[in-house]
């Protein structure tokens, strides 16, 4: 079946300008991750949903940094008012959810550099 | 909050031969231990996980261990081949954490034929 989707898979934008990026989960899986990878470094947390409710966030790094999943499948994150310090690839990762870890499936991200 | 350190940085090995990679977590209640291979440009991709209520697991030419006591699980991999080169990140959800994952600093594995 399909896998999770990104969208766009390269974004350029200059310092300053806002950007959104889209997250299309496997069909059926309530839980719904972002997360920030720096190059050479390991996947950092960003935000979680369960469903259509955020229930983590605390990896965001700043209010610039916004996230949604308004129906419960389809997620975007949005950065406002780009910096730099933003250019990283974001990928968001998909289970099927619950209280007992299941499998995260990942996206192939979104390489979003700021200029 | 967790944390997850990770051993080697990189890793270079002869086709043929094993490469371990090891890791450390803090957190005494993590009970999700996953392993994702990573090549260049691409999504990062589940190998093999390991439960906090199991001591080892094995699938091919891949097998985890996990020390509950120690707070450390490793990643085996048996006659390496050219396509094993990639980066490796060992990851660990903990048991309060919402299933968020944290993950290692990965380790760059280089199998040469």
């Amino acid at each position: 079946g399909a896998g999770v989707s990104q969208s766009p898979r390269y974004k350029v934008a200059k310092r300053g300008q806002d950007v959104a990026l889209r997250c299309d989960p496997i069909s059926g899986h309530v839980s719904l991750f972002w997360y920030q990878q720096a190059l050479g470094q390991g996947p950092e947390f960003l935000t979680y949903f369960q469903n259509e409710a955020q229930l983590d966030k605390s990896g965001l790094p700043s209010d610039r940094f916004f996230a949604e999943r308004p129906e419960g499948s389809v997620s975007t994150l949005k950065i406002q008012r780009t910096q730099q310090e933003d250019s990283a690839v974001y990928l968001c990762a998909s289970s099927l959810g619950g209280t007992v870890p299941y499998e995260q499936y990942f996206g192939p991200g979104t390489r979003l550099t700021v200029t | 909050g967790e944390n997850v350190e990770q051993h080697p940085s990189t890793l270079s090995v002869q086709e043929g031969d094993s490469a371990v990679i090891k890791c450390t977590y803090s957190d005494s209640a993590s009970n999700y231990f996953p392993w994702y291979k990573q090549e260049l440009g691409k999504r990062p991709q589940l190998i093999i996980d390991i439960r906090s209520n199991v001591g080892e697991k094995k699938d091919q030419r891949i097998a985890v261990t996990l020390n509950k006591t120690a707070k450390h699980f490793s990643l085996h991999i048996t006659e390496t081949q050219p396509e094993d080169s990639a980066v490796y990140f060992c990851a660990a959800i903990p048991k309060a954490a919402g299933n968020k994952l944290t993950f290692g600093g990965g380790t760059r594995v280089l199998v040469k034929p």
